[in-house]
């Protein structure tokens, strides 16, 4: 069956612009995670939407991040006013969801993300 | 403040031989633990997994181990394949938290 697909691939922008990036989940899968890897750094926590209660913005750095949900299926996950320090690959992962905590994190290509 | 470290970022190692892969964590909450394999232009995909109950955990060619008291994991790769060559992360979670806290991860190239 098909994975989590991410769009766009790569993504170049000015500084100061907004950018979107989306994510298609793994049918099914009612939890939804962002996560970003800089350079030579481990991933990092952004956002986790499970099915329909208040996702969890702990790893959101600022409020220049914001992600949503449509449907309980695709995300965006929308950088305003990008800085350079936000260049990354950001990554969407989805999850079953099944029962309790761990539940094994199925991941997406990732979007580079190049802020000159 | 990252709680998972992955010290060495890289490791090479000839085919056949044993790769050893290391983490080390602060969080003495961590108790589940998840290493994953991630190729160029794909996303990390899922390799073996340890609960905190266990000291071992072992699926065909991998083997993970985990010393709760020192705070260490390790990820044994026997005999190491060409199709190895990666980047391997470890993970944690604790409790009932579905975030999973990540190392650097390491670069494994496994010479012919």
């Amino acid at each position: 069956g098909a994975g989590v697909s991410q769009s766009p691939s790569n993504k170049v922008t000015e500084k100061g612009k907004d950018v979107e990036l989306r994510c298609d989940p793994i049918s099914g899968h009612t939890a939804l995670y962002w996560y970003r890897q800089s350079l030579g750094q481990g991933l990092e926590f952004l956002i986790y939407f499970q099915g329909n209660s208040a996702p969890d913005k702990s790893g959101l750095p600022s409020d220049r991040f914001s992600a949503e949900r449509t449907g309980g299926s695709v995300s965006t996950l929308t950088i305003q006013r990008t800085q350079q320090e936000d260049s990354a690959v950001y990554l969407c992962a989805s999850s079953p969801a099944l029962g309790r905590a761990p539940d094994t994190q199925y991941f997406g290509p990732g979007t580079r993300l190049t802020v000159l | 403040d990252q709680q998972v470290k992955q010290n060495s970022p890289s490791l090479s190692v000839q085919e056949g031989r044993i790769s050893i892969l290391n983490c080390d964590y602060t969080n003495s909450m961590f108790d589940y633990f998840l290493w994953y394999k991630k190729y160029p232009a794909e996303g990390p995909t899922f390799l073996i997994s340890i609960s905190s109950i266990k000291d071992k955990n072992e699926d065909g060619r991998f083997t993970v181990f985990l010393n709760k008291s020192a705070k260490h994991l390790s990820l044994h790769i026997v005999p190491s394949q060409p199709g190895d060559s990666a980047v391997y992360f470890c993970a944690a979670s604790e409790g009932n938290d579905y975030k999973l806290s990540f190392g650097a991860g390491t670069t494994v190239t496994v010479r012919a």
